[in-house]
């Protein structure tokens, strides 16, 4: 069976700080990946996507950055954090385009 | 502007009636797919609809899908507590899946 673990759970940083949160899928290969935001209340916002290694597409900008450096491992990223980054973050897999989503648990990211 | 909303932010049944959640899109899709989110956890998925499928059923939950008027729903018979949740729709197009703003269902007993 499939498994999809997140880190940390939670997080409190500061502005200004840097910031890494990680994702790894355990029993598929060649997942596709994909990072999402959500405030308090609010919709899921796809940030990137990744469908092979090496290779992540953006959808929105919000002064982060995502990396996929193993098949099974997704990283989002910042060196600056900004209040605003604060929120809900969910990281998700799917077999291939097209099919539903497969989300982690989550991480409760809160800037100060 | 945003490509999938559902039409209610929120609704309230008692516990055995039947609800229906709506939804309005403006692009073109390869699926539609329902989420439900329960607090404090990650989006499950309910129900994925395809372009060229009109409707589906998952035990109580059934989703329709009408491409004409770039609208869905999902309708849930036998409501029970347990299925108070925030309800999203999403569009997926090659990759980009974009979540509406979501519905609150509160079921009480």
């Amino acid at each position: 069976a499939q498994t999809i673990h997140q880190w940390p759970v939670a997080e409190i940083k500061a502005v200004g700080s840097p910031l890494s949160l990680g994702c790894t899928i355990k029993g598929k290969s060649s997942p596709n990946l994909y990072w999402y935001w959500q405030a308090t209340g609010g919709t899921l916002q796809q940030l990137f996507y990744s469908i092979t290694v090496g290779q992540v597409e953006s959808v929105v900008q919000l002064n982060l950055s995502a990396s996929r450096p193993k098949d099974d491992q997704f990283i989002l990223s910042t060196e600056k954090l900004l209040l605003s980054h604060s929120g809900f973050y969910l990281c998700a897999w799917s077999p291939h385009s097209n099919e539903r989503l497969f989300f982690g648990h989550g991480t409760k990211l809160s800037v100060l | 502007s945003q490509l999938a909303e559902e039409n209610s932010w929120a609704l309230s049944v008692h516990e055995g009636e039947s609800v229906t959640v709506n939804c309005s899109y403006k692009t073109s899709i390869t699926a539609l797919q329902w989420y439900r989110q329960k607090s404090g956890k990650g989006p499950a998925q309910l129900i994925l609809i395809r372009s060229n499928e009109r409707e589906k059923r998952n035990g109580r939950l059934r989703a329709t899908l009408d491409t004409s008027s770039q609208s869905s729903s999902l309708s849930i018979t036998a409501t029970r507590c347990e299925d108070t949740a925030v309800y999203f729709c999403a569009t997926d197009s090659n990759n980009r899946i974009f979540f509406g703003d979501g519905t609150q269902l509160v079921v009480k007993p």
